[in-house]
């Protein structure tokens, strides 16, 4: 099985832009999260979507927003970018998203903002 | 809030040794606890978990040890090789039906000859 694929692997933006992040989860898995891990606050968590609902958010502006298709792809966007956006954003899936099976991490956007 | 922190920031041990790396977290309501090990320019991967119910489990070379009376998870790696040297990472699930995880700040695990 393929693992968790985010695309692009790294992008280059300017404050004020805004960026899409894609997903594609594990084949099968239904719970998609979104993390965002910076050098100074380490992996936090931004949102989690299931079955195309958001189900739980993380304490980030409302900038930060994402979605989840019916094939279970999500994507992200972050509007009016800061450069305190810098950051790697990981997606994480899971199977059925019941909150004690493992997650399974992609390797990240690594977002710059000059 | 709950938080999940990491006693040593990093951790050198010799090729061949075990290493332990200790975790602390707060919720007593927690249910689901997971290891992550990353290395430089990937994303985390999955080593272990456990359920509040259990107090010991075990992979391969790995051990996970759960005391809920001290708040505390431990990884053990048997007999370390270098390619075992990555941050780790411990992690307090909500459980309940989210994925929503808790990260420690991770620890740099280092293995010298």
């Amino acid at each position: 099985k393929a693992g968790v694929t985010q695309t692009p692997r790294y992008l280059i933006k300017t404050r004020g832009q805004q960026v899409t992040l894609s997903c594609s989860p594990i084949s099968g898995h239904r719970s998609v999260s979104w993390y965002q891990q910076t050098p100074g606050q380490g992996l936090q968590f931004l949102f989690e979507y299931f079955s195309e609902t958001q189900r739980n958010k993380g304490n980030f502006p409302g900038r930060f927003s994402g979605r989840q298709f019916s094939n279970s792809r999500s994507e992200m966007n972050v509007s009016t970018l800061e450069l305190g956006d810098s950051a790697l954003y990981l997606c994480a899936s899971s199977e059925q998203g019941t909150g004690n099976q493992p997650q399974h991490f992609g390797d990240g956007t690594r977002l710059s903002i000059l | 809030g709950e938080s999940v922190g990491l006693h040593l920031p990093t951790l050198s041990v010799q090729e061949g040794d075990n290493s332990i790396i200790n975790c602390a977290y707060s919720n007593s309501a927690s249910d689901y606890f997971i290891w992550y090990k990353q290395e430089s320019g990937k994303g985390p991967q999955f080593i272990i978990d456990i359920r509040s119910n259990m107090d010991k489990r075990q992979g391969q070379r790995v051990t996970v040890l759960l005391n809920k009376t001290v708040k505390h998870l431990s990884l053990q790696i048997a007999a370390t090789q270098p390619g075992d040297s990555a941050v780790y990472f411990c992690a307090d699930g909500e459980g309940r039906n989210t994925d929503k995880l808790i990260f420690g700040t991770g620890t740099r695990l280092q293995v010298f000859p």
